[in-house]
């Protein structure tokens, strides 16, 4: 059974860019959430994609957006980067769309904006 | 956006003695609190979690503790280990499945 991937691993853009992280959720799993976890904190809810729809959205401006394919993989564009951009972007896979079923997080993806 | 406050922001604990963290949140229509634990360069990975119609779980030497009328709740490490050294975050899970996570507590297991 192949765990949660994300790529790349690190990433640096400039402010103003855009940037796509990818997602693989976990085998047998069609609900896939994305967190941001700036240095020494928590993550922080972006929003949770469920069976292609969006179901659940965090306190994000609309700049963050999301996609979720057939295959229950996903991807987290962020457009216009602004500096407090920079943290681990984590991805976690479950099963069934609600927040009782067990996440499984993928090793993240670093985004410093410079 | 936090909603959950976690306390102490660093523990020490010698090796088999008991790590105590606690969290305290705001949001009564919070239903759902896991514990999570990160190693370095890893994501977090659940533990634990309890709903709030029971005030106490217990798995292996991991107990969760709730107190639904102080809106509280804590994780208790039992003889605890080296290898249980790593960040360690409450959570609270509400409406439109925003899970709210606390600051997280950086434990160390003194051997």
């Amino acid at each position: 059974e192949t765990g949660v991937t994300q790529s790349p691993t690190h990433l640096i853009k400039t402010r103003g860019q855009q940037v796509t992280l990818r997602c693989s959720s976990q085998s047998g799993h069609n609900t896939v959430s994305w967190y941001q976890q700036a240095l020494g904190q928590g993550p922080q809810f972006i929003f949770q994609y469920y069976r292609e729809e969006e179901n659940g959205r965090g306190n994000f401006p609309p700049r963050f957006s999301g996609l979720q394919f057939p295959n229950y993989s996903s991807e987290l564009n962020v457009n216009a980067l602004e500096l407090d951009d920079s943290a681990l972007y984590l991805c976690a896979s479950s099963f069934g769309g609600t927040k009782y079923n067990e996440q499984f997080f993928g090793p993240g993806t670093r985004l410093t904006v410079l | 956006q936090q909603q959950v406050k976690q306390s102490p922001q660093s523990l020490i604990v010698q090796k088999g003695g008991i790590s105590i963290i606690n969290c305290a949140y705001e949001n009564t229509a919070f239903d759902y609190f896991p514990w999570y634990q990160q190693f370095p360069g890893k994501g977090p990975a659940l533990l634990i979690a309890i709903r709030p119609d029971v005030s106490e779980k217990k798995e292996g030497r991991f107990t969760i503790s709730f107190n639904k009328s102080a809106k509280q709740f804590s994780l208790h490490i039992m003889d605890s280990q080296p290898g249980d050294s790593a960040t360690y975050f409450c959570a609270a899970g509400g409406n439109n499945n925003d899970m709210r996570f606390g600051a997280g507590t950086r434990l160390t297991v003194k051997p």
